[in-house]
């Protein structure tokens, strides 16, 4: 596709229950970002995938988080045991990566309620 | 560590007036720097960056940023606002030389006023 793309766009779901978010990024892209968007919070990062090299996990706030990225593509952000204040918008970005210069391009997000 | 603030959380501007979003960052190194803007319901799309040479970045939308290394700033701009500026704008830094991610600010929301 042209763009980053996320999937679901929206997920409801029940506290305690795990939930995997998708990306698709851009063709090429090697670099993807996983961020948090919430009211008055703005944008934290989670984790930083970079080609082959080890992920930075630095940004997940618990090890109820955790993402992986198969193939070098495409990622899985997954959720255990979800609560309440898991619930905010769920961003996805890529980015070519040559030597950092390179803006990112973002998903349309997904939006993460727990009930 | 590196990081970067946005003072303001809102910024209101007449429309007609020049705007500014302020950006301050702090790393160890050199760094990139990057200006982001999310209008409603829409995702966040690149404005402009800093990398190296000129300090004055020209970027989308008639925006523009300036680079001042010794007051680790990197002010958003623009001349004559519109009311179709109004939308969260994000300043994003990052370090170089420790070839880090890149660190996003909290955001602060302009609100151009017809």
């Amino acid at each position: 596709g042209a763009g980053v793309s996320q999937s679901p766009s929206n997920k409801v779901t029940e506290k305690g229950k795990d939930v995997e978010l998708r990306c698709d990024p851009i063709s090429g892209h090697t670099a993807l970002y996983w961020y948090r968007q919430s009211l008055g919070q703005g944008l934290e990062f989670l984790i930083y995938f970079q080609g082959n090299s080890a992920p930075d996990k630095s940004g997940l706030p618990s090890d109820r988080f955790s993402a992986e990225r198969t193939g070098g593509s495409v990622s899985t952000l997954t959720i255990q045991r979800t609560q309440q204040e898991d619930s905010a918008v769920y961003l996805c970005a890529s980015s070519i990566q040559r030597g950092g210069i390179d803006e990112q391009f973002f998903g349309p997000g997904t939006r993460l309620t727990v009930l | 560590a590196q990081s970067v603030a946005q003072p303001e959380d809102q910024v209101n501007v007449a429309e007609g007036n020049p705007l500014t979003v302020k950006c301050t960052y702090s790393v160890s190194g050199n760094p990139y720097l990057f200006w982001y803007v999310q209008y409603p319901n829409r995702g966040l799309q690149f404005l402009l960056k800093y990398i190296t040479g000129d300090n004055l970045v020209k970027g989308s939308y008639g925006f523009e940023a300036e680079f001042n290394k010794s007051q680790t700033s990197f002010h958003l701009k623009k001349p004559s606002a519109l009311v179709s500026d109004s939308a969260l704008y994000f300043c994003a830094v990052r370090d170089i030389t420790r070839d880090d991610k890149i660190i996003f600010g909290k955001g602060t929301r302009l609100h151009i006023l017809p």
